[in-house]
């Protein structure tokens, strides 16, 4: 079955600064990678999502990037505010459309 | 419209009881799924049901089990509650579970078994 690793599990980075965490996916078949953020006590919130026929997306301050022939995919934060402090989740769904598969998680911290 | 909605939001059990948790899904959707969440380990996949079937199951033992109304409407048990069933319990909704769709989570029940 799908397997999806994350890193890093944590990250700190300086507000304004940029923030980068990367995922890989082990089943090929797997077509559609939604980010999700959960602030503290939190629901998961989607944040932005890519479909397999895309490289690249972009909203605002977020972007998401993949590389199929990899197999990794990774979110990227422009000038982070402390608004930005939360888990991120990245996740894959099967070719199936029934199941999503999440990677462990990385906790971003943003330093004011 | 309403969000996926809980219940109860929090729960404490002792070892050896069952629980039940609710959830409800955003109206028209017709897909739910439950997730376990325990700090460290992320989002563990429990199962998904679709107009009232069970269409995929993860990796849990058969003390964890569920059900799906005609309302979509999902609820999830627990049998001979463990410690270590202590945890965030998430439902999400989609439309139907086709491909692509986007999946919305409720806020969660969580669990504390003593």
């Amino acid at each position: 079955g799908e397997n999806v690793e994350q890193h890093p599990s944590t990250l700190s980075v300086q507000e304004g600064d940029s923030a980068v965490i990367k995922c890989t996916y082990s089943d090929s078949a797997s077509n559609y990678f939604p980010w999700y953020k959960q602030e503290l006590g939190k629901r998961p919130q989607l944040i932005i999502d890519i479909r397999s026929n895309v490289g690249e997306k972009k909203d605002q301050r977020i972007a998401v990037t993949l590389n199929k022939t990899a197999k990794h995919f990774s979110l990227h934060i422009t000038e982070t505010q402390p608004e930005d402090s939360a888990v991120y989740f990245c996740a894959a769904q099967d070719n199936y459309g029934q199941n999503f598969v999440f990677g462990p998680g990385t906790r971003l911290s943003v330093l004011p | 419209k309403a969000g996926v909605t809980q219940t109860p939001r929090y729960l404490i059990k002792t070892r050896g009881q069952q629980v039940t948790l609710s959830c409800s899904p955003i109206s028209g959707h017709r897909s739910v799924s439950w997730y376990q969440q325990t700090p460290g380990q992320g989002l563990q996949f429990l199962f998904e049901y679709f107009s009232e079937t069970q269409r995929n199951k993860g990796n849990f033992p058969g003390r964890f089990s569920g059900r799906q109304f005609s309302n979509s409407r999902s609820e999830m048990n627990v049998s001979t509650l463990e410690l270590g069933d202590s945890a965030l319990y998430l439902c999400a909704s989609s439309l139907g579970g086709h491909l692509n769709e986007k999946l919305f989570f409720g806020s969660g029940t969580q669990l504390s078994v003593l």
